[in-house]
């Protein structure tokens, strides 16, 4: 059974650029959130998405973009691409009305911007 | 706006000792708490929840909560060097999947 897979897992883009990451959610698991967690600190939520919707969005500008597809997965869109968006994405899965206990993260992806 | 903080470290333990991570909240609503492990390049790993006052054990790891003071605590007897890593402390944000981090604290075991 595969967990939370992430692709790419490095990623190196210029200033101003847009760039999509993508998420597949563990089996059976239906829900995924994206969190942001920059060099140093702790991971920081962006949003979630279940049945195709945004369901909560954390304190990110409108840059920052979701979707998520019938089949679960979910990619990230961040536009005009800031050197402070260098970091670790990391994408969750969870299943809902399961406790969050039941989250998993996936390996993640490592922005830098340059 | 919730926040969670936590001592950044480096704590530094001899092996076999007792590691004490702390974590304070600012939201005494909350109602569930978590404890990751990080390794260095790695993606945090669950290893405790705990939603009731007291203890809560875990093989070698302890969770304490002290919802009067607003305070989470996580032990690690016997500590191994393999436990070296980053501990995040972790609230619930208001829904599912919603998590509010500490910036973790550094933890090292010593041979």
């Amino acid at each position: 059974d595969a967990g939370v897979t992430q692709s790419p897992t490095h990623l190196i883009k210029t200033r101003g650029q847009q760039v999509t990451l993508r998420c597949s959610p563990k089996s059976g698991h239906d829900t995924v959130s994206w969190y942001q967690q920059a060099l140093g600190q702790g991971p920081q939520f962006i949003f979630q998405y279940y049945e195709e919707e945004e369901r909560q969005r954390g304190n990110f500008p409108d840059r920052f973009s979701g979707h998520q597809f019938p089949n679960y997965s979910s990619e990230l869109n961040v536009n005009a691409l800031l050197l402070g968006d260098s970091a670790l994405y990391l994408c969750a899965s969870s299943a809902v009305g399961r406790g969050i206990e039941t989250q998993y993260f996936g390996p993640g992806t490592r922005l830098l911007v340059l | 706006q919730k926040e969670v903080e936590q001592n950044s470290g480096p704590l530094s333990v001899p092996e076999g000792a007792i590691a004490s991570l702390n974590c304070t909240y600012s939201d005494r609503g909350s109602q569930s708490f978590f404890w990751y492990r990080q390794y260095s390049g790695k993606s945090p790993e669950l290893i405790m929840f705990i939603y009731s006052n007291g203890d809560k054990e875990d093989g070698r790891f302890t969770a304490q909560l002290n919802k009067a003071s607003q305070y989470v605590s996580l032990l690690i007897r016997d500590s191994q060097p393999s436990d070296s890593a980053t501990y995040l402390c972790a609230v619930e944000g208001g829904s599912q999947g919603n998590l509010i981090f500490g910036k973790g604290t550094k933890l090292s075991v010593k041979p």
